[in-house]
């Protein structure tokens, strides 16, 4: 069965500095791609970026990125010069190839000090 | 112009109660999507239909039945509710098959409270 694993139910981060959310998965496609979304307190789900595990080079999308590390089955998002907007709960999610539903982590909520 | 829209946003009912939640999407994706979020904000997939056929359904009791009239609608409708059946639902949406891959497109949910 496939898992996701938030480890870090909470995190803080000042303003303007940069912040690491982490993520384990476990699955036995070979083919798979991941995502983090982000769930501010509106309550819509918003996706912050994805990462296609064929391909090693790791995604970026502005301020955010990942260190995707295939052997580990690690996926972590780090979020360079914070903002108060940042602040939400972040989730990660895993997609296998041939099934097409996601497997959410339990979500880290990430607090934006001023 | 709302991409995904759930109606309504808040449902507050008694235990009991039959109810429904309406799902549309302009898209023109060919695959939506329903979650379950909990209290502790954990997120599980309840069912999927693709341009109007049921794909996933999840291990849901059978008082929860989704409706597809069109690949643009996916309704839900929940019978005899129970106070465990409080959460937020969320509908989504992705392109069918490979194009899901690239992510799903979330209403804005709707918080449903059984008293």
């Amino acid at each position: 069965a496939q898992t996701v694993t938030q480890s870090q139910p909470e995190m803080s981060v000042q303003e303007a500095e940069t912040v690491t959310l982490s993520c384990t998965y476990d699955t036995s496609e070979s083919d798979y791609y991941l995502f983090w979304y982000k769930q501010p307190p509106s309550r819509q789900m918003i996706l912050v970026i994805r990462q296609e595990a064929y391909k090693q080079q790791n995604a970026t999308e502005n301020r955010f990125s990942v260190n995707f590390q295939k052997a580990a089955k690690s996926f972590s998002l780090k979020i360079s010069d914070s903002q108060l907007g940042d602040a939400a709960m972040y989730f990660c999610a895993c997609c296998a190839s041939g099934t097409y539903k996601y497997i959410f982590g339990t979500g880290t909520r990430l607090k934006v000090l001023a | 112009d709302t991409a995904v829209s759930q109606t309504p946003k808040y449902l507050v009912t008694q235990m009991g109660n039959d109810k429904s939640i309406k799902c549309e999407q302009n898209l023109g994706h060919d695959t939506m999507y329903w979650y379950k979020q909990d209290s502790k904000k954990f997120l599980k997939i309840m069912f999927s239909y693709n341009n109007k056929e049921l794909i996933i359904n999840e291990t849901v009791p059978n008082r929860f039945s989704p409706k597809s009239p069109d690949k643009a609608h996916l309704n839900l409708h929940i019978n005899s509710l129970e106070l465990g059946d409080s959460a937020v639902y969320f509908c989504a949406s992705s392109q069918a098959g490979v194009g899901a891959l690239y992510g799903y497109t979330f209403g804005s949910g709707t918080r449903l409270t059984v008293v």
